[in-house]
């Protein structure tokens, strides 16, 4: 069956901090990996990776995948008030029936919590 | 305005009524889903629609139904509910072909 595990489940840090977040998968037909930061409304898309070692990176954010070991991990340098959230990571796996839809399988997130 | 709107943001009701969540996209995506949140576990798709004569389960869809009215609008609906559909939902958007999901802000339902 597939699944994405995400750790840790929660996490307390002062501002300034460095966090990294993880995310491991045992997926059939990999696509793609996702990351999603949810805060008290809509979650909003953060990186697709899809090549295993090449980084993404967005300002103080970044974000690799390994394919061989199976897991993605999110960085977040200098850690701000406004990066509390609960960050999403999705695995998209292609599916052989119903025309296009290739399947995301959730993990359950893990959520930050920046303290001043 | 946002680009994905879902209402009601926040709903009660009792067991055995009837329930409908709308969501509305100004987007011009093709497709749809209907997704809920439970704490602890990952989203879990409900239905999903590629375009307006088009409609999927997704892996839970019992005791849910779903209309998609136009490309804008998809609403979903619990025709009797029950405790254990409290839940938090998300209605997302896509573009065909792409992976990358638009929520909206989501509607938090609590079955007493």
């Amino acid at each position: 069956e597939d699944k994405v595990v995400q750790s840790p489940l929660s996490l307390v840090v002062h501002e300034g901090d460095t966090v990294t977040l993880n995310c491991s998968y045992e997926v059939t037909n990999f696509r793609s990996l996702l990351w999603y930061k949810q805060e008290k409304k809509a979650p909003t898309f953060l990186f697709m990776l899809t090549s295993s070692g090449i980084e993404k990176k967005s300002g103080r954010l970044s974000s690799i995948l390994d394919k061989k070991e199976l897991f993605s991990i999110l960085n977040i340098t200098a850690t701000q008030t406004g990066d509390s959230a609960i960050y999403l990571c999705a695995v998209e796996a292609s599916m052989v029936l119903s025309g296009g839809y290739n399947k995301l399988i959730f993990g359950a997130g893990t959520r930050l919590a920046v303290h001043p | 305005d946002a680009d994905v709107t879902q209402t009601p943001r926040n709903r009660i009701t009792k067991t055995g009524k009837r329930i409908m969540l709308e969501c509305s996209q100004t987007k011009g995506h093709d497709r749809m889903y209907w997704y809920r949140q439970d704490p602890g576990l990952g989203l879990r798709l409900i239905y999903y629609s590629f375009d307006v004569k088009d409609i999927n389960k997704g892996e839970i869809s019992d005791g849910y139904s779903v209309s998609r009215q136009a490309q804008a609008k998809f609403s979903l609906s619990l025709e009797s509910a029950i405790p254990n559909q409290t839940a938090l939902y998300f209605c997302a958007t896509a573009v065909s072909g792409a992976n990358v999901l638009t929520f909206g802000a989501g509607s938090r339902l609590t079955v007493l």
